[in-house]
């Protein structure tokens, strides 16, 4: 069975500070790893993948399949950074279905 | 087009009352999935559809909750004799599914459902 853990409900840095939320996945296969955000009364929204390695809003996340995780980080945090942050792994085969993690409320203080 | 919308926002009932909610995927999009989320989870995925097939069920989908995708747009989740354990957001995504991977899922604002 897959399982994505976050092992943070919750993290506070001050602004400028560096952040790392991390994320640890069991799954047999190859998985497709992504980062989603929700931003305070918005919805749900995919931040980064990791099959695109792409840079969004500073943050970046490398799959390290040795490990088993896929950290989120960010040089220097800033304040509309503040949001919950979750984990996701899809399985691929034909659904495509999501499992995540429980979250990370990252609070960016000024 | 807005993105996924659903409906109602928030919908308060008493336990045993039966319930109905809508998802209006991306016009495009031939995915549509549902997850529930309870306070302090993330998201767990309970069915997902490919036009109108619905493929997938999850366990966590008991007899009492029925989806349908009738024309392959909206979709709508049911849930008869509500009980309180039901109390969650319902979330609905969609995605296309055929372009280059991975498919990116996008959701909808969700339904708050509280049973009383």
């Amino acid at each position: 069975a897959q399982r994505v853990t976050q092992p943070e409900k919750l993290l506070s840095v001050f602004k400028g500070a560096p952040v790392e939320l991390k994320c640890n996945y069991s799954y047999s296969g190859s998985p497709e790893l992504f980062w989603y955000v929700q931003y305070s009364r918005q919805r749900l929204q995919l931040l980064l993948r990791h099959i695109s390695r792409e840079s969004i809003k500073g943050f970046t996340a490398d799959l390290n399949k040795g490990e088993t995780s896929f950290h989120l980080k960010k040089p220097f945090a800033q304040e509309e950074d503040s949001a919950m942050y979750y984990c996701a792994l899809s399985s691929g085969g034909s659904n495509y279905k999501l499992t995540f993690g429980k979250g990370t409320l990252l609070t960016v203080n000024p | 087009d807005t993105g996924v919308s659903q409906d109602p926002r928030h919908k308060i009932t008493k336990r045993g009352q039966n319930v109905t909610f809508r998802c209006d995927p991306i016009s495009e999009h031939n995915r549509l999935y549902w997850y529930r989320q309870t306070l302090g989870q993330g998201p767990e995925f309970l069915t997902y559809f490919q036009n109108e097939a619905q493929l997938e069920k999850s366990r966590l989908l008991s007899d009492r909750f029925s989806a349908e995708r009738p024309k392959g747009s909206f979709s709508t989740l049911e849930i008869q004799r509500t009980e309180q354990g039901d109390s969650a957001m319902y979330l609905c995504a969609s995605s296309l599914v055929g372009h280059a991977l991975p498919y990116e899922q996008y959701f909808g604002p969700g339904t708050r459902l509280t049973v009383t």
